[in-house]
């Protein structure tokens, strides 16, 4: 199916493991963004890519890593999950300037 | 940087009626979008609604519609005739036209309760 979709959709991890989220979009959009959402902050942005092997910080960037080695994927990587990054993250896509679509989200639990 | 403020971390509106979800921004920018993103139970984040700071007629998508107030920095969505399906956690956003990278700033939400 088109669109972006998000993988695992639920996942639980114990504190210190290494953590990846798959994003992938079948828009050949050129921007992609990963946000966590948590109550009473929204949405805060992880970080952003603007094209393959482009990438930059956003707001909340410690203890994250991604890469985009290819236009349509976007994975992010905990490192070492801690008890913080317990939340719910989103991916999204879009052109320059235009609206950006989300994916379903991934409620990841670390205990 | 800019900020996106929703002060109301609650509302409920009785079917069929009208209620209206605030939003204030500070930025020093004069060229930007502004959103309003429906997030139901089901966790999926849906466009509702979207602004540019360059109109100055108000966005109208239906049964929504927005009050921009660009001087005072406000950013208001108006839900008329209000149905069960419209329950859901309501953000705003915004984001800048100068800036890199086409981010978005969120509040931190508005819970909207339909009560039939």
């Amino acid at each position: 199916d088109a669109g972006i979709t998000q993988s695992p959709r639920y996942k639980i991890t114990e504190t210190g493991r290494q953590v990846t989220l798959m994003c992938h979009q079948t828009w050949s959009h050129s921007y992609m963004f990963w946000y966590r959402q948590d109550l009473g902050h929204g949405l805060r942005l992880i970080y952003y890519s603007a094209a393959a092997d482009i990438t930059d910080k956003g707001e909340v960037p410690d203890g994250y890593v991604v890469s985009r080695s290819k236009t349509e994927n976007f994975p992010l990587t905990l490192e070492s999950a801690t008890r913080s990054q317990t939340s719910v993250y989103f991916c999204a896509s879009s052109e320059s300037h235009s609206t950006q679509f989300f994916g379903p989200g991934t409620r990841l639990t670390v205990l | 940087a800019q900020t996106v403020t929703q002060s109301q971390p609650e509302m409920s509106v009785q079917e069929a009626e009208t209620v209206t979800l605030s939003c204030t921004y500070d930025t020093s920018e004069s060229d930007y979008y502004l959103f309003w993103y429906k997030q139901p139970p089901s966790r999926q984040m849906i466009l509702v609604i979207r602004q540019e700071a360059y109109k100055q007629q108000n966005a109208t998508e239906n049964r929504f519609s927005v009050n921009f107030q660009k001087a005072a920095k406000s950013f208001s969505l108006k839900i008329s005739d209000s149905q069960l399906g419209d329950a859901a956690m309501y953000f705003c956003a915004y984001r800048s036209l100068r800036e890199y990278g086409n981010k978005l700033v969120f509040g931190a939400g508005t819970i909207l309760r339909v009560k039939s």
